[in-house]
């Protein structure tokens, strides 16, 4: 399986802010996706990023509060905008070719 | 939205013995994953199971995909302080993961 690294590994904001979370796989992958891990819990999916096109959103995530990029096959970025509190989370990125395998995520936590 | 019953949500055992983990269902899918995360890091891919049926092994491991394809169960054999971790399953239908709970195991030795 391709080897998944994202940026940074961890950050403390201040509520207001926005982050930017960078994931780079080391080879093409057919699909990319942006999951959150709240503390203590499972994995939630946020959205399908499309190559050169909008991402795909579940039930409860929105564009304006996660927009997303992926300008090419092997890189993603998911921002969290204006955050608070409760957007402490660990932010992973996955890519699938056959089955789906995970960056090491990214520890946020908001103050 | 939709998650997997995961059970048990942990486990407490001594190193050698063996432990299973099952994950239930109301909805059918296309394939079955099992994952274990260890603490600071991403979930690993253990086992991936795509047919009704299927029994599939990785080293101690032992996995099956449910006959009615709304279950799954993950066996570990004669566990060591290594298998220690978060292990969830996964149900796939097209491309979205829905992830069980997670079943945290403790081995002590």
């Amino acid at each position: 399986s391709a080897v998944i690294s994202q940026k940074p590994s961890r950050d403390i904001c201040q509520r207001g802010t926005s982050l930017t979370i960078q994931c780079q796989v080391d080879s093409q992958v057919t699909m990319m996706f942006w999951y959150r891990q709240q503390p203590g819990q499972s994995l939630t999916l946020i959205a399908t990023a499309n190559q050169g096109s909008e991402a795909t959103y579940e039930s409860g995530f929105v564009i304006d509060k996660f927009p997303i990029s992926r300008p090419n096959l092997t890189f993603s970025t998911l921002t969290v905008s204006n955050m608070s509190p409760e957007d402490s989370s660990i932010y992973l990125c996955s890519g699938q070719v056959n089955e789906q395998f995970f960056g090491p995520g990214t520890r946020l936590t908001v103050l | 939205g939709q998650q997997l019953n995961q059970s048990p949500q942990s486990m407490f055992i001594q190193e050698g013995e063996d432990v299973s983990m099952n994950c239930t269902s109301s909805s059918i899918f296309n394939t079955w994953l099992w994952y274990k995360q260890d603490p600071g890091e991403g979930p690993v891919l253990l086992i991936a199971l795509y047919k009704a049926g299927e029994l599939t092994s990785n080293g101690r491991l032992t996995a099956q995909f449910g006959i009615t394809r709304k279950d799954s169960f993950l066996n570990i054999s004669a566990s060591i302080p290594s298998d220690v971790g978060i292990y969830f399953c996964a149900g796939q239908r097209r491309t979205a993961l829905i992830f069980g709970k997670g079943t945290t195991l403790s081995v002590s030795s």
